[in-house]
């Protein structure tokens, strides 16, 4: 099992391109979410997906495209990269049934960097 | 909207030494609590959690009780290693949302 898997682990862009970060689980998860995180500060959620062809907006989703095809990739569009954008991105998963408190696991994190 | 709040770090300790690191939570009803952790260049990683009023979540030393009359999730160690120096995230799930809010984070810097 590899878990949750994030490529590239590092990029630089310029102002204006674009880029897909992407996220892949093999633990047939049903819920996928993508989380930045800046210096010093906790994670923000991005987008979500609670299944193959479902997606929703998180708290910041502005700048970002996500979709979901398969159960195993969750890849998050960048269209427009601006410095804002600068930040760790994390990819997690999780297997939810009912009720709340199940784990969510996370990939290594993708490092990018807008000049 | 549900939130939580994290002691600022960083917090340095001598090794051997008592650790606590408060955190307080605004929500609606008893969500489940967690402690996640995050070593440098990883990813974030469950440390414990719980998941009702007064439980106890436990791992590797570590200790958090739920208690729901100060609305806090304080993260506690007898006695902390080298290794124990990390980035720690207190969470609970949004409401409405199957995901997490995420505190600031406390980075735990342990010292020889």
């Amino acid at each position: 099992n590899a878990g949750v898997t994030q490529t590239p682990k590092f990029r630089i862009l310029k102002i204006g391109q674009s880029m897909t970060l992407q996220c892949t689980q093999d633990m047939n998860h049903n819920y996928m979410y993508w989380y930045r995180q800046d210096p010093g500060m906790g994670l923000k959620l991005i987008y979500y997906s609670v299944g193959a062809g479902i997606t929703d907006k998180g708290e910041v989703p502005n700048g970002y495209n996500v979709s979901r095809s398969t159960t195993e990739d969750f890849p998050l569009r960048l269209e427009l990269a601006a410095p804002s954008q600068t930040s760790v991105y994390f990819c997690a998963s999780s297997y939810h049934t009912s009720g709340s408190g199940n784990e969510q696991f996370f990939g290594p994190g993708t490092r990018l960097t807008v000049l | 909207g549900d939130s939580v709040t994290q002691m600022e770090g960083p917090v340095t300790l001598s090794e051997e030494a008592f650790l606590t690191i408060n955190c307080t939570y605004t929500a609606t009803g008893y969500p489940s609590l967690f402690w996640y952790v995050q070593y440098p260049g990883e990813g974030l990683q469950l440390l414990l959690k719980a998941t009702k009023a007064d439980d106890k979540g436990s791992n590797k030393g570590f200790e958090a009780t739920y208690r729901k009359e100060t609305t806090s999730f304080h993260l506690e160690k007898g006695s902390v290693q080298v290794s124990d120096s990390a980035v720690y995230f207190c969470a609970l799930p949004y409401t409405g949302r199957r995901a997490l809010t995420f505190g600031s984070g406390t980075r735990l810097q342990v010292q020889p």
